[in-house]
């Protein structure tokens, strides 16, 4: 299986302040016939279900707000959230669909500082 | 707009076997991969699998000596079983939406699943 490894377990960022989660994979998750990264990041908020944020790497889902970012490629990949709202304290979560079984990253949560 | 509803019990005698149901509404569940996913409390994610509409399945090496999924097309449900459970496998379980070799894009609301005597 390809093992994600999120950093850091958790941080704690100012209202308006920048926010990154890394993530890294065990193996690289690019495929070299579409140059694309099979790499997307999930937030959760409690009580909930995970909801899709960013797939192909840097590719945002519908309605997501564009102070959300992804960036990275191959193994090493990051999200970034440009100005961090209060509604944006969650865990958040990478995952890799390039090889079955898909696998996810332990979980990073964003609190407010 | 695409929603899924996770149903059965909440509560599963040891070495007995869970059994859930989710429910499409809003879409068709032609084409497209349906999948469960498990998160047991306080953890992280674990894939257990997924069905097509034709019928064709995928599972976790981990867990695929006791997970079966199958469909209902008449009825825009799919299903999870898992046989042989035991505290380990005490977790939410969630069904959710995904395509070829893409991320999960709809999912339900989750169901709590307790193992215990």
């Amino acid at each position: 299986d390809i093992v994600m490894t999120q950093s850091p377990g958790s941080l704690a960022v100012s209202l308006g302040e920048r926010a990154t989660v890394n993530c890294k994979s065990s193996q690289s998750v690019l495929y070299s016939s579409n140059n694309k990264n099979y790499l997307a990041w999930y937030q959760q908020k409690p009580g909930q279900p995970p909801k899709l944020l960013i797939y192909w790497a840097s590719t945002r889902e519908s309605g997501v707000p564009d102070r959300f970012s992804g960036s990275g490629s191959g193994t090493d990949f990051a999200l970034t959230i440009s100005s961090l709202q209060a509604e944006d304290v969650a865990l958040y979560y990478c995952q890799q669909y390039y090889d079955t079984p898909p696998t996810f990253g332990q979980g990073t949560k964003v609190e407010i500082k | 707009q695409v929603q899924l509803q996770e149903s059965g019990p909440g509560l599963v005698k040891p070495s007995e076997t869970l059994s859930l149901t989710c429910t499409v509404s809003g879409g068709s569940i032609d084409s497209y991969y349906w999948n469960w996913i498990r998160q047991p409390p306080g953890k992280g994610l674990e894939w257990i699998g997924y069905i097509y509409y034709s019928g064709i399945t995928n599972y976790n090496p981990s867990l695929k000596s006791r997970v079966t999924i199958s469909m209902d097309t008449s009825k825009n449900q799919f299903s999870l079983k898992l046989s042989s459970v035991t505290a380990a496998d005490t977790a939410v379980y969630y069904c959710a939406r995904s395509g070829y070799v893409t991320p999960l894009d709809y999912w339900g609301q989750g169901t709590l699943v307790t193992v215990s005597s």
